[in-house]
Order: C-alpha cells, then structure tokens, then sequence
C-alpha cells in the first residue's frame, strides 16, 4: 500500500459522536486525499490536501474536517457522526496534483449506529 | 458536475479471452486517465495511466484514450479468473488538483 497506513481499521460508533481518522505516509508525499466509498456512489472526494496547513474541500465535504499539522499525517474529523457517514474511508496520496497517480491506503470501515 | 461513466457490469468474459472496459469523461479538459483495480474488500490499486491519445501497453494490459471522443477503454488480453475485480476509471480535472472516479465495472473471468 505505497507506505500508507490508516487507523483504526474498524470502528463502530453512536450517532452524535466525534470520530477522528488518520492517514500516515512515509513517502514524503506533497498531496494527500480522504474518499469514502459506499455502493452506488463510488469514490468519492471529502478533503484533499495540497501541503502542510494548506486543504481544500472535495465533493462532500459537508460534517467533516480535516487537519495536517505535518507532511505524514493527514487527520480526518467526523464533528458528529451520522449513520449516513457510515461508509469505508480511504487515504491515497501523491506525489503531485491530481494529474499524478495517487495510491491508496488500506481503507477504514466506520459504522455510525 | 464533473462525471465519469463506467458501466457498471457485471463484465463476464471466460479465461484466456479478452476483457474490454470502457470508461467517458464530461470534463474536456481533463489530461490524466488512470485505471485501478479493486478486489472485494480492499482498496484501490492503479494499474495503468494514459496522458497522450492512443494505447499504451503494459504486459496483459493495454489502455486506450480518444480526447475528441472523451473515451478511455482498458484492455486486458488472456484474462485470468484472478482478474476478476471491480476496475475504476478515473479522470483528473482540467485544474489537476483532484481525480474523479466512476463508479466502476465488475469483471467477471470464469474458468
């Protein structure tokens, strides 16, 4: 998985509930991405990441927030999980923008109950 | 809305013929063309990238891309039961920040 770890692989969660994921690389990766995939909808972009500090939103981004404090760690933040965003979330990074290839990390399955 | 349109399948082909994949894109700017491969239950893996008009060859593999058509197909030739995944076509927009991925084909390779 191109050096990309995510954790918690599984979590299961109550509605209302803060959750926080995170995504570590050891490329030295400038560009890093959050998606979830759910069936029928594909992948889809939440936040992306173009360099420490620095983030912009994705498709859907609406109930969560996203930190990067260092060029490693890319934090995904569920303000207050909803069953809707039960889903499974991948971490992929890249070495540039979205014209280089981007490689996932292992995915995090959530349950919001 | 920027789309990415695969159908979603499932694709059934029998071992050793020749799987073809096909994938549009709405957003004409769009330079960068990747295909992933994902098996059940795990994530995304790339398998091949295009950027120029034409095929590019990659062992079993052969992407194509028509610009003027807005179409990228992806060939796999002597197909094997182990290629049986969910193939993802994915598109990089015009500002080449961020990919948009379709939904996905189900391949299907009997023995």
């Amino acid at each position: 998985d191109a050096g990309i770890t995510q954790s918690p692989r599984h979590k299961v969660t109550e509605t209302g509930t803060p959750v926080t994921l995170r995504c570590h690389q050891t490329e030295n990766h400038r560009y890093m991405y959050w998606y979830r995939q759910d069936p029928g909808h594909g992948l889809r972009l939440i936040h992306y990441s173009y360099g420490v500090k620095d983030t912009d939103k994705g498709e859907v981004s609406d109930g969560y927030s996203v930190s990067r404090s260092k060029t490693e760690d890319f934090l995904l933040t569920l303000e207050s999980a909803t069953s809707s965003q039960t889903s499974v979330y991948f971490c992929a990074i890249s070495e540039s923008a979205g014209g280089a290839e981007q490689y996932f990390g292992p995915g995090t399955r959530l349950t919001v109950t | 809305q920027k789309e990415v349109e695969q159908n979603s399948g499932p694709l059934s082909v029998p071992e050793g013929a020749i799987a073809s994949l096909n994938c549009t894109y709405s957003d004409r700017g769009s330079q960068s063309f990747f295909w992933y491969r994902q098996y059940s239950g795990k994530s995304p893996e790339l398998i091949m990238s295009i950027y120029s008009n034409g095929d590019k060859e990659d062992g079993r593999f052969t992407a194509q891309l028509n610009k003027a058509s807005q179409y990228v197909s992806l060939l796999i030739r002597d197909s094997q039961p182990s290629d049986s995944a969910t193939y993802l076509c994915a598109a990089a927009d015009s500002g080449y920040s961020t990919l948009t991925f379709g939904k996905g084909t189900m391949l299907l390779v009997s023995p």
